[in-house]
């Protein structure tokens, strides 16, 4: 089945250790998304990637970061700058502009700093 | 930078309710999209509207793209207890950026 999958789906970091994200999708999708939900909030974005190799900062990339060395994959790393890490993290992969847009989320990471 | 307004915050409303939640953007836009996420879940998507006065149905659920291309509503026709969870609207503008403008969300409660 295509989809799109994040690991893991809970996560506990002690303060000041980085750490990464797992986003992998099987949908052939070119552009990819990481978001982040606080309580009440709505989603917002931190990085997205339209194209292998490539990925640009979205509104709150600060203390994070990105690569995307394949199409598949597109891993976030949290690292010791980010001042609050604890929140809920979205991966999303859409197929592009216009009809196909639609945006398609894993299941979520769930981060907390103890 | 562009900015979605979705109201209500909140919903209460008893089993067999119909609901409306609805979307305005600042700026006009060229998709507008409708998730629902249940807790702990990734949002999943339940209308995606292309077209200026689009009308789409999915089942229960009916949107549209408002005449403006700066809202869009949600409704929601004779509501069951797993309408319950939390929905999204989301647009993407005129600008060629593939990003993507996610309101705060609707917070749907069902009373049965």
């Amino acid at each position: 089945d295509g989809g799109i999958t994040q690991s893991p789906k809970y996560l506990f970091r002690k303060e000041g250790q980085n750490v990464t994200l797992s986003c992998e999708q099987n949908l052939n999708h070119d552009a990819m998304y990481w978001y982040r939900q606080d309580p009440g909030q709505g989603l917002r974005l931190i990085y997205y990637s339209q194209i292998v190799n490539d990925f640009q900062k979205g509104d709150i990339a600060e203390g994070y970061s990105v690569s995307r060395e394949k199409k598949e994959s597109f891993p976030l790393t949290v690292t010791s700058a980010q001042k609050n890490p604890t929140a809920f993290y979205l991966c999303a992969s859409s197929k592009g502009r216009g009809p196909g847009t639609e945006a398609f989320f894993g299941q979520g990471t769930r981060l907390t700093v103890v | 930078g562009q900015q979605l307004n979705q109201s209500p915050q909140s919903m209460f409303i008893q089993e067999g309710e119909d609901v409306s939640m609805n979307c305005t953007s600042s700026s006009i836009f060229n998709t507008w999209l409708w998730y629902k996420q249940d807790p702990g879940e990734g949002p999943v998507l339940l209308i995606a509207l292309y077209k200026a006065g689009e009308l789409t149905s999915n089942g229960r659920l009916t949107a549209q793209f408002g005449i403006t291309r700066k809202d869009s509503f949600l409704n929601i026709s004779a509501s069951i207890p797993s309408d319950v969870g939390i929905y999204f609207c989301a647009g993407q503008g005129q600008g060629g950026s593939e990003k993507l403008v996610f309101g705060k969300g609707t917070k749907l409660t069902v009373n049965p």
